[in-house]
């Protein structure tokens, strides 16, 4: 089955700091990636989508400049959390499509944030 | 915009004992999921429902979708504790490009 992998798992940074989190399709080609955040306890908030070369398109209320978003290739996407504040400690999670056919979602397995 | 909503948000259950978990949406789909989730975890794909009356069983978990009644259950049979986790309905827009929306999720407590 398709596969997504996420890095890293773990990432504890102070505040002010940036910090990558890297989505990879290891054995499909992902024409679009989402990432989402979930806080402890709630739901899967969908942050942006983001296709192969084009600018990502971002849901209302998240600020692009904040939460970069580049999907440079059809195997991976990466979210830059920008001058991180402990607000924006939570889970994120990416997932990968591959557009024909079904248009399945595959999930990652999550990066949990956490800002001192 | 596509509203989903489930209930209940945290359900406590005995072993054995059997349950359902509810899903309403509120737009037009062309399919809907079950997820687990557990904690610390990502998600588990369970089910995926495309049709009106459709019904999936793996296990314990028994997932149908009523289109017309924009309703979707997962029941749960003769609960067991390793079942404890939280389970979330996710409902695709209409066209094969559409997104997912998330329900808010059940946090299922299956006690000894």
């Amino acid at each position: 089955g398709a596969v997504v992998s996420q890095h890293p798992s773990r990432v504890i940074c102070k505040s002010g700091t940036s910090v990558k989190i890297e989505c990879r399709s290891l054995d499909f080609q992902a024409t679009t990636m989402f990432w989402y955040r979930q806080f402890p306890k709630k739901s899967l908030m969908l942050m942006a989508t983001s296709n192969e070369g084009s600018k990502a398109t971002y849901e209302q209320g998240v600020e692009k400049d904040k939460f970069l978003i580049n999907h440079a290739s059809l195997t991976l996407s990466t979210l830059t959390v920008t001058s991180a504040h402990p607000e924006d400690s939570s889970f994120y999670i990416c997932s990968a499509r591959y557009d024909r056919g079904f248009y399945e979602q595959y999930f990652g397995p999550g990066t949990r944030l956490t800002v001192t | 915009e596509l509203k989903v909503e489930q209930n209940p948000l945290f359900l406590s259950m005995q072993e054995g004992k059997n349950y359902t978990i509810y899903c309403n949406y509120s737009t037009t789909s062309d399919r809907l999921y079950w997820y687990r989730q557990d904690p610390g975890k990502s998600l588990e794909s369970l089910f995926v429902l495309l049709s009106n009356g459709a019904v999936k069983q793996e296990g314990r978990l028994m997932a149908s979708l009523d289109t017309k009644a924009r309703l979707s259950t997962l029941h749960i049979t003769a609960a067991v504790h390793d079942l404890s986790a939280t389970y979330f309905c996710a409902v695709h827009g209409s066209g094969t490009a559409s997104k997912l929306t998330f329900g808010t999720g059940t946090r299922l407590q299956v006690t000894l």
